[in-house]
């Protein structure tokens, strides 16, 4: 039972392009969405999140929309660098509060060609 | 500030054995979870220890167990070894229960072969 689905394992930018990755899920009880970055042979990184009170939330390049009725949200990256190239993760959790269990996506592989 | 640290790096075990992973916490931080990553998967949530007791666990069988210590380390125990326990292990630490931020800081992983 998947609760958290990227469908793209895969997406290809180039350098100042936007880059939008997507990410559906299927629990309702899901409050408190998360984006991290991961390199090769690092942990994942928190990016940025979104509580479900708002439909964005944004910080710096990076900026992360909530479809509640659809179940969707959406990380944008504008623009797009080189550097930006990894996986990204979005996770879920039910509560705000910190220690709730995370449920992850199975990731987006990002390359940004220079 | 020390981030979230997690030894061994690597390690290779055979079916059957048992094997222990270690996470430190970063400063200030009371919460330990931890994940199972297998290859080409997001990380699964095992279970989560909150100031030495378990706050939580998913869907893993019992041989997998954890401890929890006073400066908020913790152990991650997989007992009877099997080859789909392959897996990269992620620790990682939060702020206190009750603070209303969910952002949890990730250690490097544990990279385990079962053979």
């Amino acid at each position: 039972d998947q609760q958290v689905k990227q469908n793209s394992p895969s997406l290809s930018v180039q350098e100042g392009r936007i880059s939008i990755l997507n990410c559906d899920y299927t629990n309702s009880m899901f409050d408190y969405f998360l984006w991290y970055k991961k390199y090769p042979a690092e942990g994942p990184t928190f990016l940025i999140s979104i509580s479900s009170i708002k439909d964005k939330n944004e910080d710096g390049r990076f900026t992360v929309f909530l479809n509640k009725s659809a179940k969707h949200l959406s990380l944008h990256i504008v623009p797009s660098q080189p550097g930006d190239s990894a996986v990204y993760f979005c996770a879920a959790s039910a509560g705000e509060t910190s220690g709730s269990r995370l449920t992850f996506g199975e990731g987006t592989q990002l390359t940004v060609n220079p | 500030e020390t981030g979230v640290t997690q030894s061994p790096t690597h390690l290779i075990k055979t079916r059957g054995q048992q094997v222990t992973l270690r996470c430190s916490s970063q400063s200030g931080h009371n919460t330990v979870s931890w994940y199972q990553q297998a290859l080409g998967q997001g990380p699964q949530f095992i279970f989560q220890y909150y100031r030495e007791e378990e706050n939580g666990r998913g869907n893993f069988p019992p041989r997998f167990s954890g401890l929890q210590f006073p400066n908020y380390s913790s152990e991650l125990n997989v007992n009877a070894l099997e080859l789909d326990d392959s897996a990269l292990y992620l620790c990682a630490s939060s702020l206190a229960a009750g603070v209303l931020r969910n952002e949890q800081f990730f250690g490097p992983g544990t990279r385990l072969t079962v053979l």
